[in-house]
């Protein structure tokens, strides 16, 4: 049974950079779409970005300048980092594996959410 | 970028009724569409893909129809564990990746 596993720094000052890891057991990163999906507090759901591991990394325009998202599949591990976070970066974050279908992801397994909040 | 419509923003529904939520897209997705539910305090589950297609474990009360712009998510006969949010999202054009803002399905 596939699962991800997510941890990181859930309280941030403004200005610091946001690092979050996903760890997927029971199943392959390779193929999938390794994403990062958030949720600010009673709002939709976000797109961050992903990167499939044959592929390059895809980002949000809207956030493109300050994220960066890597893989280790020896590992099976992904991360994410979102540099100069502000109060409008609070939001719970979920890392998700996708299959691809057409051309985007599924998202099939998530993390349980990470809740980062932004505040001096 | 396709931006990706749901409405209402909230239904309220009876248990035992039929609830349909409707999701619209700023172009055509064809049948690449689609639904999650997401009950307070847990993470996206994916319902329906392709349009239509029931993914695994999923009960047959969720149907999904349309393709183009216009598609909608009907529950046949509400359950007490379906009253949950429910999103869309495309992944016809992909990226950037984008998700409906969500609609909130709650007991009347």
């Amino acid at each position: 049974q596939v699962q991800l596993q997510q941890w990181g720094a859930g309280l941030l000052k403004p200005s610091e950079t946001l690092s979050l890891t996903c760890a997927v057991s029971g199943g392959s990163l390779s193929g999938y779409f390794c994403s990062w999906i958030r949720q600010s507090p009673g709002k939709g759901l976000e797109w961050i970005g992903d990167l499939i591991h044959s592929g390059s990394a895809n980002y949000n325009p809207s956030l493109k300048s300050r994220v960066t998202i890597s893989v280790d599949t020896s590992k099976k591990q992904f991360s994410l980092k979102l540099d100069s976070v502000t109060a409008a970066d609070t939001a719970i974050y979920y890392c998700a594996r996708g299959f691809v279908a057409a051309a985007g992801p599924l998202f099939d397994h998530w993390g349980q959410g990470t809740l980062v909040t932004v505040s001096s | 970028e396709i931006v990706m419509t749901q409405s209402p923003a909230t239904l309220s529904v009876s248990p035992g009724e039929r609830a349909t939520l409707s999701c619209r897209a700023s172009q055509s997705v064809s049948t690449n569409l689609a639904w999650y539910q997401q009950k307070p305090g847990q993470a996206p589950r994916l319902l329906i893909y392709g349009a239509s297609t029931r993914a695994t474990g999923i009960p047959g009360r969720f149907s999904g129809s349309g393709s183009g712009t216009e598609f909608t998510l009907t529950i046949s006969s509400l359950q007490s564990e379906d009253f949950a949010v429910y999103h869309c999202q495309q992944y016809n054009n992909w990226p950037p990746g984008t998700f409906g803002q969500g609609t909130k399905v709650e007991s009347k």
